[in-house]
């Protein structure tokens, strides 16, 4: 199965500022690739899929970008509701499968 | 409103089977896949099957075949993970998930998740 490595594991960021964060698959996964969202204490949210299309009322602070094995989830001015932990997805080869997360933090 | 929810927290000793459930509303259930994903205890995501309420159709992550048995009842619109011998590593919070589309092979985003089942395994 396709394994998926995200990076860093943890991002320390000001608010206001802009985070990035990378999701590399171990074959390509063409552009099916899928961002999550998950606070603590709650269920990961889709946030983008389709390795850049953003989910129903997603900020457009969020923008996904990549193809084949490289992807970026870049969150620009970041708010206080957008520190959280966040997940990439592979969903072009069977079975799906996750990356470990990135906790973004604040600085 | 779209919405999964799923059974309550459950407590289980080394052994036993556990029964979760998820039920689906605001959608037409027979539609939709419906995965079950769980997370371990400051861990990632981990895949362990998905099934299609319209015929049953049902798969599991290899890695857990034997062990995980994944229905629906169409009648209450609801979707249930059976997973048997439950061992202390099993400790963890077990979602479901919409998927987002109803294509075959199952591949895409997962859109509407569940509030989550925390399963303790103990002795």
């Amino acid at each position: 199965e396709i394994v998926m490595t995200q990076s860093p594991a943890t991002l320390s960021v000001s608010p206001g500022e802009r985070a990035t964060l990378s999701c590399r698959a171990s074959q390509s996964v063409s552009s099916n690739l899928v961002w999550y969202q998950q606070k603590p204490g709650q269920a990961p949210r889709l946030l983008i899929y389709g390795a850049s299309t953003r989910a129903t009322g997603i900020p457009a602070r969020f923008s996904g970008s990549g193809s084949g094995t490289e992807f970026t989830l870049t969150i620009n001015n970041l708010q206080s509701e957008d520190f959280a932990v966040y997940y990439c997805q592979q969903s072009g080869n069977w079975p799906t499968t996750f990356g470990r997360g990135t906790r973004v933090e604040i600085k | 409103e779209v919405q999964l929810v799923q059974s309550g927290a459950e407590v289980k000793k080394p052994g036993e089977s556990l029964t979760i459930s998820c039920k689906a509303s605001g959608y037409r259930f027979t539609d939709y896949w419906i995965g079950w994903v769980r997370q371990m205890p400051g861990e990632g995501l981990q895949w362990m099957g998905i099934i299609y309420p319209g015929d049953s159709d049902a798969r599991s992550s290899p890695s857990l075949r034997g062990l995980v048995n994944i229905s629906v009842d169409k009648s209450t619109s609801t979707a249930y993970l059976q997973y048997s011998n439950l061992r202390a590593w099993d400790t963890a919070m077990y979602y479901c998930a919409r998927l987002q589309s109803s294509t075959w092979p199952p591949l895409d985003a997962f859109d509407i998740w569940g509030q989550g089942t925390m399963v303790t395994v103990s002795s």
